[in-house]
């Protein structure tokens, strides 16, 4: 089936410093979400895109979170300044319209030091 | 505040046997309930899906019970499998769009 790709699958960064989390939805997809799992909990949504902006966010997208896909590449989720309390799974998924079926990717584990 | 439950946490069934996961909700207005399966180190699968028009839906050893009135739903593998072992969350939405609501999971594992 459509494959969501994510990239990096694991990344440890120290308190305070920026990351970027790359994703690589479906080719033909339009719509483009973030979720966050914390070890033990359920996914909760964060965020989601449509034609270059953001479409409906959570109380969960902090001011330090930001989205963007430039020029129809990666879709990335970005945190500046992150906080330990950013560890967690993020998820990517994507989907061709508003109302069908999501797609996820296997998700980046960020560890916050 | 969690507007889906998933029960039981974890479900142990031996192989042949029909495991029965359950799922309530809160919110009125959900009206799409997917059921994705997740294997150790993937993201989560599309399993089976059901709108709230319907009250049962099935494909295969997998069927979805739906009930409008109590809020609730489950969802019942038939012949259970080693290789059904995985979490299974519940999920919903509005008619407003495709934003995924989660349940918990349920851990499911299949003893041959």
């Amino acid at each position: 089936g459509p494959k969501v790709l994510q990239i990096p699958s694991h990344q440890i960064i120290d308190m305070g410093q920026m990351v970027t989390l790359n994703c690589d939805p479906v080719s033909n997809h339009l719509y483009f979400y973030w979720y966050k799992q914390i070890l033990g909990q359920q996914m909760e949504f964060l965020v989601n895109f449509y034609n270059g902006k953001v479409m409906e966010k959570s109380k969960l997208f902090k001011d330090q979170f930001s989205v963007e896909r430039p020029d129809g590449s990666y879709f990335t989720l970005k945190i500046q300044p992150t906080a330990l309390e950013d560890s967690a799974v993020y998820f990517c998924a994507s989907s061709l319209r508003s109302q069908n079926t999501l797609y996820f990717g296997a998700g980046t584990r960020l560890s916050v030091l | 505040q969690q507007q889906v439950r998933q029960s039981p946490q974890s479900l142990t069934v031996w192989e042949g046997e029909t495991a029965i996961l359950n799922c309530s909700y809160e919110n009125s207005a959900f009206d799409y309930f997917p059921w994705y399966q997740q294997f150790p180190g993937e993201g989560p699968a599309l399993l089976i899906a059901i709108r709230s028009v319907s009250d049962k839906k099935e494909d295969g050893r997998f069927t979805i019970f739906f009930n409008k009135r109590e809020k609730k739903l489950s969802l019942h593998i038939t012949d259970s499998q080693p290789g059904d072992s995985a979490t299974y969350f519940c999920a919903a939405s509005g008619n407003a769009g495709a934003k995924l609501t989660f349940g918990g999971g349920t851990r499911l594992t299949v003893r041959p």
